[in-house]
């Protein structure tokens, strides 16, 4: 069946630095790949998202990379700061059913990453 | 524009018995999506509901239902609670506007704890 891996579980870096979350997708029918943030008690959150047609995004200090061959995508976040701690979750998007022309659609989420940035 | 918004936000239930747990999306959103988040298994895809019509389903037993009502709103139900069963659900909605999967925005969810 659709699986999402994840990695690494948990992550801690020092402020400042960056952190780079990687995941990978089972299913190649998948076009849509979102990030998001899950703070402490709080909703998920949407940061960036990147669907097949693109190899990369960013968006201020945050950058998604994917590789539709080796089947990978991954999370950059650069010049961390406290307020970035947080779970993090990866995501990959496929047409229900395999109809790539469908709305459907069934997201499958990674296990998480907890991000920890280290004053 | 008004979030999502999922009621009740806190839910004690025991062994046995059924909950039912509500879910309004962001105005204009269509599609309703359902999750299960524990700590050791992630976030869950439960189903999803677009035009009062359920178009996937996870695997999850099928003590778990849910509904969509032409006003979008969602219910989801759980019969016969067992204590695996708490968890925070989730509901997300999207506008699902044709052709290419839409951002989900998340409701604050609802946690149930099963005594």
């Amino acid at each position: 069946g659709e699986n999402v891996e994840q990695h690494p579980s948990t992550l801690s870096v020092q402020e400042g630095d960056s952190a780079v979350i990687k995941c990978t997708y089972s299913d190649s029918a998948s076009n849509y790949f979102p990030w998001y943030k899950q703070e402490l008690g709080k909703r998920p959150q949407l940061i960036i998202d990147i669907r097949s047609n693109v190899g990369e995004k960013k968006d201020q200090r945050i950058a998604v990379t994917l590789n539709k061959t080796a089947k990978h995508f991954s999370l950059h976040i650069t010049e961390t700061q406290p307020e970035d701690s947080a779970v993090y979750f990866c995501a990959a998007s496929h047409p229900a059913g395999g109809d790539i022309n469908s709305s459907a659609s069934k997201i499958i989420f990674g296990s998480g990453t907890r991000l920890s940035i280290r004053p | 524009k008004a979030g999502v918004t999922q009621t009740p936000r806190y839910l004690i239930k025991t062994r046995g018995q059924q909950v039912t747990l509500s879910c309004s999306p962001i105005s204009g959103h269509r599609s309703v999506s359902w999750y299960q988040q524990t700590p050791g298994q992630g976030l869950q895809f439960l189903f999803e509901y677009f035009s009062e019509t359920q178009r996937n389903k996870g695997n999850f037993p099928g003590r778990f239902s849910g509904r969509q009502f032409s006003n979008s709103r969602s219910e989801m139900n759980v019969s016969t609670l067992e204590l695996g069963d708490s968890a925070l659900y989730l509901c997300a909605s999207s506008r699902t506007s044709g052709g290419a999967p839409d951002t989900q925005y998340f409701g604050p969810g609802t946690r149930l704890t099963v005594l």
